[in-house]
C-alpha cells in the first residue's frame, strides 16, 4: 500500500467552480498535512498547512483532515484560471515530508 | 517575502561526473532538506540536516550523495559520480523548526548525458 494515494487527474473545470482535491494516507502516525501547489518548472509553494483533525481556511481554499479515515482533501472556491497547476498533498511524522502523485488541474476561461 | 534559491536553474554533466547543486536556505531557518523529482514521478525525500549533520536520510540517499553546509547561507548536494539514473528536479527546502512547513526553491534540473 502507497504512503500517500492521489489521483493524478488531469481534473478540468469551469471558471468559478468548486474544485475538491482528495488525498489517503496509511500511515496513522503521520501528524502534519500539506498540500502544495506547483507551476510547470516550478517548486512546490506552500498553500496549506495543518497540525489536527477538521478544517482550515485560507481566501478561496480550505483544508480538511480526517485523522479517522486517513483523508485529506483541498477545496478550492471560485476557481480562477491562474489555479491551473498541479496540486500536491503530503504528510509528515518526522523530519521528512511524503507526497502524492500530484492532481494537474486545469481551469478552463 | 524571503524566499529558498537554488543555482544553477539547469545543470547539465556527463555520466561519471561529480555534480555540486547548491541552495540558500531562508536566513534564519535551522532545517534544511533535499528532495528529488524524476519527469512525471512524485516529489521524493533525500536527506535532511539539521545542527551540521544529517537526521535522516533515504535509501535513495547512498553513498554517492553528500550534504554540506560550508558557511552560514549556503547548503550544497554533492553527487560524486553521476548516473543517467540521477537526472531529475531536485529541490532544496528549509524551515525555521521542526514542526513548521518546509518552503521549497524552484530546483536544479540536473541532466545526465
Amino acid at each position: 500500500q502507497k504512503e500517500v494515494e492521489q489521483d493524478p487527474g488531469p481534473l478540468s473545470v469551469p471558471e468559478g467552480a468548486i474544485v475538491s482535491l482528495n488525498c489517503t494516507y496509511s500511515n496513522s502516525a503521520f501528524q502534519y498535512f500539506m498540500w502544495y501547489r506547483q507551476y510547470s518548472r516550478k517548486g512546490p509553494e506552500l498553500l496549506m498547512y495543518t497540525y489536527s483533525s477538521g478544517n482550515k481556511e485560507d481566501g478561496r481554499f480550505t483544508a480538511q483532515v480526517d485523522k479517522s479515515s486517513k483523508y485529506i482533501s483541498l477545496f478550492i472556491r471560485d476557481s480562477q484560471p491562474s489555479d491551473s497547476a498541479t496540486y500536491l498533498c503530503a504528510t509528515s511524522g518526522t523530519y521528512k515530508y511524503i507526497f502524492g502523485t500530484g492532481t494537474r488541474l486545469k481551469v478552463l476561461a | 517575502e524571503p524566499e529558498v534559491t537554488q543555482t544553477p536553474s539547469h545543470q547539465v554533466t556527463q555520466m561519471g561526473q561529480e555534480v555540486i547543486l547548491r541552495c540558500v536556505p531562508i536566513s534564519n531557518h535551522l532545517y534544511f532538506y533535499w528532495y528529488r523529482q524524476i519527469l512525471g514521478q512524485k516529489v521524493e525525500f533525500l536527506v535532511s540536516f539539521y545542527n551540521n549533520e544529517i537526521s535522516e536520510k533515504s535509501e535513495i540517499f547512498d553513498d554517492q550523495f553528500s550534504v554540506e553546509r560550508p558557511d552560514g547561507s549556503n547548503f550544497t548536494l554533492k553527487i560524486r559520480s553521476t548516473k543517467l539514473e540521477d537526472s531529475a528536479m531536485y529541490f532544496c527546502a528549509s524551515t525555521r523548526l521542526q514542526d513548521q512547513p518546509q518552503h521549497f526553491g524552484d530546483g536544479t534540473r540536473l541532466s545526465i548525458l
